[in-house]
Protein backbone atom coordinates (compact mmCIF):
# COMPACT_ATOMS: atom_id res chain seq x y z
CA UNK A 1 0.00 0.00 0.00
CA UNK A 2 1.46 3.22 -0.94
CA UNK A 3 2.30 5.91 1.07
CA UNK A 4 1.51 9.72 1.66
CA UNK A 5 2.98 10.99 -1.40
CA UNK A 6 4.54 14.75 -1.57
CA UNK A 7 5.82 16.45 -4.47
CA UNK A 8 7.72 18.51 -5.11
CA UNK A 9 10.16 16.93 -2.55
CA UNK A 10 12.78 19.95 -2.59
CA UNK A 11 12.32 23.67 -4.42
CA UNK A 12 13.69 26.92 -3.95
CA UNK A 13 12.06 30.46 -4.47
CA UNK A 14 12.54 33.70 -4.32
CA UNK A 15 10.31 36.28 -2.17
CA UNK A 16 7.35 37.83 -3.38
CA UNK A 17 6.83 34.79 -5.61
CA UNK A 18 4.17 31.74 -4.71
CA UNK A 19 4.13 27.88 -4.70
CA UNK A 20 1.36 25.08 -4.60
CA UNK A 21 2.47 21.87 -2.80
CA UNK A 22 1.28 18.53 -3.99
CA UNK A 23 -0.26 15.64 -1.79
CA UNK A 24 -1.90 11.93 -2.38
CA UNK A 25 -3.53 10.64 0.84
CA UNK A 26 -3.00 7.06 1.38
CA UNK A 27 -6.15 5.23 -1.24
CA UNK A 28 -8.93 5.35 0.95
CA UNK A 29 -8.50 8.35 3.42
CA UNK A 30 -10.16 10.87 3.06
CA UNK A 31 -8.88 13.55 5.92
CA UNK A 32 -5.30 15.75 5.04
CA UNK A 33 -3.58 17.43 7.25
CA UNK A 34 -0.73 20.08 6.46
CA UNK A 35 1.96 20.89 8.62
CA UNK A 36 4.75 23.12 8.89
CA UNK A 37 8.46 22.46 10.54
CA UNK A 38 10.87 24.85 11.53
CA UNK A 39 13.84 24.11 13.58
CA UNK A 40 12.73 27.46 15.65
CA UNK A 41 8.83 26.10 15.39
CA UNK A 42 8.48 22.45 15.34
CA UNK A 43 5.99 21.35 13.90
CA UNK A 44 3.07 23.82 13.51
CA UNK A 45 -0.87 22.44 12.41
CA UNK A 46 -1.43 24.82 9.08
CA UNK A 47 -5.19 22.87 8.42
CA UNK A 48 -6.89 20.01 7.44
CA UNK A 49 -9.43 18.79 5.16
CA UNK A 50 -11.93 16.38 5.11
CA UNK A 51 -14.04 15.58 1.83
CA UNK A 52 -13.22 18.67 0.15
CA UNK A 53 -14.11 20.94 3.22
CA UNK A 54 -11.65 22.57 5.64
CA UNK A 55 -12.30 21.48 9.03
CA UNK A 56 -9.61 23.09 11.03
CA UNK A 57 -7.59 25.82 10.69
CA UNK A 58 -3.99 26.67 12.88
CA UNK A 59 -2.29 30.25 13.14
CA UNK A 60 -1.19 31.47 9.74
CA UNK A 61 -1.75 34.33 7.80
CA UNK A 62 -4.10 34.47 4.91
CA UNK A 63 -1.33 33.99 2.59
CA UNK A 64 -1.13 30.27 3.26
CA UNK A 65 -4.16 28.26 1.83
CA UNK A 66 -5.02 24.88 0.85
CA UNK A 67 -7.65 22.88 -0.71
CA UNK A 68 -8.91 19.07 -0.66
CA UNK A 69 -10.26 17.45 -4.44
CA UNK A 70 -12.98 14.70 -4.60
CA UNK A 71 -10.24 12.02 -4.96
CA UNK A 72 -9.01 13.29 -1.43
CA UNK A 73 -6.08 14.58 -3.14
CA UNK A 74 -5.08 18.01 -1.90
CA UNK A 75 -2.87 21.07 -2.30
CA UNK A 76 -1.23 23.84 -0.52
CA UNK A 77 -0.75 27.56 -1.51
CA UNK A 78 1.66 29.85 -0.10
CA UNK A 79 1.57 33.19 -1.90
CA UNK A 80 3.80 36.40 -1.83
CA UNK A 81 6.56 34.17 0.04
CA UNK A 82 8.42 35.50 2.98
CA UNK A 83 11.97 34.58 4.11
CA UNK A 84 10.33 32.86 6.96
CA UNK A 85 8.93 30.54 4.81
CA UNK A 86 11.28 28.79 4.41
CA UNK A 87 10.75 25.43 6.02
CA UNK A 88 9.55 21.64 5.45
CA UNK A 89 6.29 21.21 4.86
CA UNK A 90 4.96 18.04 5.94
CA UNK A 91 1.20 16.46 4.40
CA UNK A 92 -0.30 13.50 7.10
CA UNK A 93 -3.70 11.83 5.96
CA UNK A 94 -5.85 9.60 7.91
CA UNK A 95 -9.47 7.96 8.21
CA UNK A 96 -10.80 10.52 10.50
CA UNK A 97 -14.08 9.63 10.00
CA UNK A 98 -14.65 9.26 13.27
CA UNK A 99 -12.63 11.30 15.46
CA UNK A 100 -9.89 8.91 15.59
CA UNK A 101 -7.04 7.36 14.09
CA UNK A 102 -2.90 7.85 13.79
CA UNK A 103 -1.95 10.60 11.24
CA UNK A 104 0.22 9.17 8.72
CA UNK A 105 2.74 11.88 6.99
CA UNK A 106 4.82 11.93 3.77
CA UNK A 107 8.09 12.91 3.69
CA UNK A 108 7.49 16.75 3.44
CA UNK A 109 8.90 19.23 0.53
CA UNK A 110 11.49 21.40 1.97
CA UNK A 111 11.06 24.84 0.75
CA UNK A 112 13.77 27.48 0.47
CA UNK A 113 13.27 31.12 -0.04
CA UNK A 114 15.72 33.25 -1.26
CA UNK B 1 -1.41 29.61 25.48
CA UNK B 2 -1.17 25.71 24.17
CA UNK B 3 1.67 24.03 24.50
CA UNK B 4 3.21 20.92 24.60
CA UNK B 5 6.74 20.64 26.08
CA UNK B 6 9.78 17.87 26.35
CA UNK B 7 11.94 17.48 29.61
CA UNK B 8 15.18 17.20 27.47
CA UNK B 9 16.25 18.34 24.42
CA UNK B 10 18.99 14.98 24.13
CA UNK B 11 18.73 11.45 25.72
CA UNK B 12 21.60 9.64 25.20
CA UNK B 13 21.48 5.68 25.86
CA UNK B 14 23.20 2.64 25.87
CA UNK B 15 22.08 0.05 23.19
CA UNK B 16 19.87 -2.42 25.06
CA UNK B 17 19.34 -0.08 28.30
CA UNK B 18 15.56 1.07 28.55
CA UNK B 19 14.83 4.66 27.39
CA UNK B 20 12.27 7.11 29.36
CA UNK B 21 11.22 10.42 26.90
CA UNK B 22 9.57 12.83 29.45
CA UNK B 23 6.74 15.34 27.94
CA UNK B 24 4.83 18.22 29.72
CA UNK B 25 1.44 18.94 28.22
CA UNK B 26 -0.40 22.52 29.06
CA UNK B 27 -4.01 22.06 27.70
CA UNK B 28 -6.14 19.66 30.65
CA UNK B 29 -8.83 19.99 27.65
CA UNK B 30 -6.43 17.81 25.63
CA UNK B 31 -7.90 13.83 25.38
CA UNK B 32 -5.23 12.76 22.86
CA UNK B 33 -1.89 11.78 22.98
CA UNK B 34 0.24 10.75 20.39
CA UNK B 35 4.00 9.95 20.32
CA UNK B 36 5.99 10.28 16.90
CA UNK B 37 9.63 9.07 15.65
CA UNK B 38 11.30 11.49 13.07
CA UNK B 39 14.06 10.30 11.99
CA UNK B 40 16.48 12.59 9.42
CA UNK B 41 15.20 13.23 6.43
CA UNK B 42 11.75 12.01 6.92
CA UNK B 43 8.24 12.35 7.65
CA UNK B 44 7.17 12.01 11.54
CA UNK B 45 6.25 7.60 12.30
CA UNK B 46 3.39 6.97 14.66
CA UNK B 47 4.58 5.09 17.78
CA UNK B 48 1.98 4.85 19.94
CA UNK B 49 -1.41 7.08 21.15
CA UNK B 50 -3.15 7.00 24.43
CA UNK B 51 -6.71 8.36 25.03
CA UNK B 52 -7.08 10.48 28.51
CA UNK B 53 -9.67 7.63 29.64
CA UNK B 54 -6.45 5.59 30.22
CA UNK B 55 -3.02 5.65 32.46
CA UNK B 56 -1.15 3.54 29.94
CA UNK B 57 -0.89 1.64 26.75
CA UNK B 58 1.43 -0.73 25.77
CA UNK B 59 2.79 -1.46 22.34
CA UNK B 60 6.04 -3.60 20.45
CA UNK B 61 8.60 -2.43 22.94
CA UNK B 62 6.94 0.42 23.87
CA UNK B 63 4.78 1.65 26.23
CA UNK B 64 3.19 5.61 26.80
CA UNK B 65 2.20 6.22 30.14
CA UNK B 66 -0.50 9.37 30.98
CA UNK B 67 -0.96 11.31 34.07
CA UNK B 68 -3.12 13.24 33.86
CA UNK B 69 -2.81 14.66 37.23
CA UNK B 70 0.42 16.65 36.52
CA UNK B 71 -0.58 16.79 33.09
CA UNK B 72 2.85 14.38 31.97
CA UNK B 73 3.26 11.96 29.11
CA UNK B 74 6.07 9.87 28.79
CA UNK B 75 7.48 7.54 25.82
CA UNK B 76 9.12 4.25 27.64
CA UNK B 77 11.26 2.35 25.07
CA UNK B 78 12.37 -1.18 26.31
CA UNK B 79 15.72 -2.62 24.81
CA UNK B 80 16.76 0.26 23.18
CA UNK B 81 17.86 -0.53 19.89
CA UNK B 82 20.44 1.86 17.53
CA UNK B 83 17.18 1.94 14.78
CA UNK B 84 15.51 4.16 17.95
CA UNK B 85 17.76 7.20 16.96
CA UNK B 86 15.87 9.47 15.78
CA UNK B 87 13.85 12.89 17.31
CA UNK B 88 10.89 11.63 19.23
CA UNK B 89 7.47 14.09 19.78
CA UNK B 90 4.40 13.65 21.35
CA UNK B 91 1.52 15.61 20.77
CA UNK B 92 -1.63 16.27 22.21
CA UNK B 93 -5.06 16.96 20.37
CA UNK B 94 -6.00 20.64 22.29
CA UNK B 95 -9.64 20.42 21.06
CA UNK B 96 -11.67 17.51 22.92
CA UNK B 97 -12.72 14.65 20.91
CA UNK B 98 -10.72 16.53 18.01
CA UNK B 99 -7.71 14.38 16.68
CA UNK B 100 -7.35 16.85 13.31
CA UNK B 101 -5.32 19.51 14.56
CA UNK B 102 -2.32 18.47 17.07
CA UNK B 103 -0.02 20.18 18.54
CA UNK B 104 3.44 18.93 18.80
CA UNK B 105 6.28 19.40 21.43
CA UNK B 106 9.47 20.77 20.20
CA UNK B 107 11.07 17.00 20.01
CA UNK B 108 13.38 14.69 22.26
CA UNK B 109 16.30 13.57 19.82
CA UNK B 110 17.22 10.03 21.43
CA UNK B 111 20.52 8.98 20.82
CA UNK B 112 22.08 5.07 21.39
CA UNK B 113 24.87 4.47 21.64
CA UNK B 114 26.62 0.91 20.61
Amino acid sequence: KAGVTQTPRYLIKTRGQQVTLSCSPISGHRSVSWYQQTPGQGLQFLFEYFSETQRNKGNFPGRFSGRQFSNSRSEMNVSTLELGDSALYLCASSWRDTNTGELFFGEGSRLTVL
Amino acid sequence: GESVGLHLPTLSVQEGDNSIINCAYSNSASDYFIWYKQESGKGPQFIIDIRSNMDKRQGQRVTVLLNKTVKHLSLQIAATQPGDSAVYFCAENGIPGNTGKLIFGQGTTLQVKP
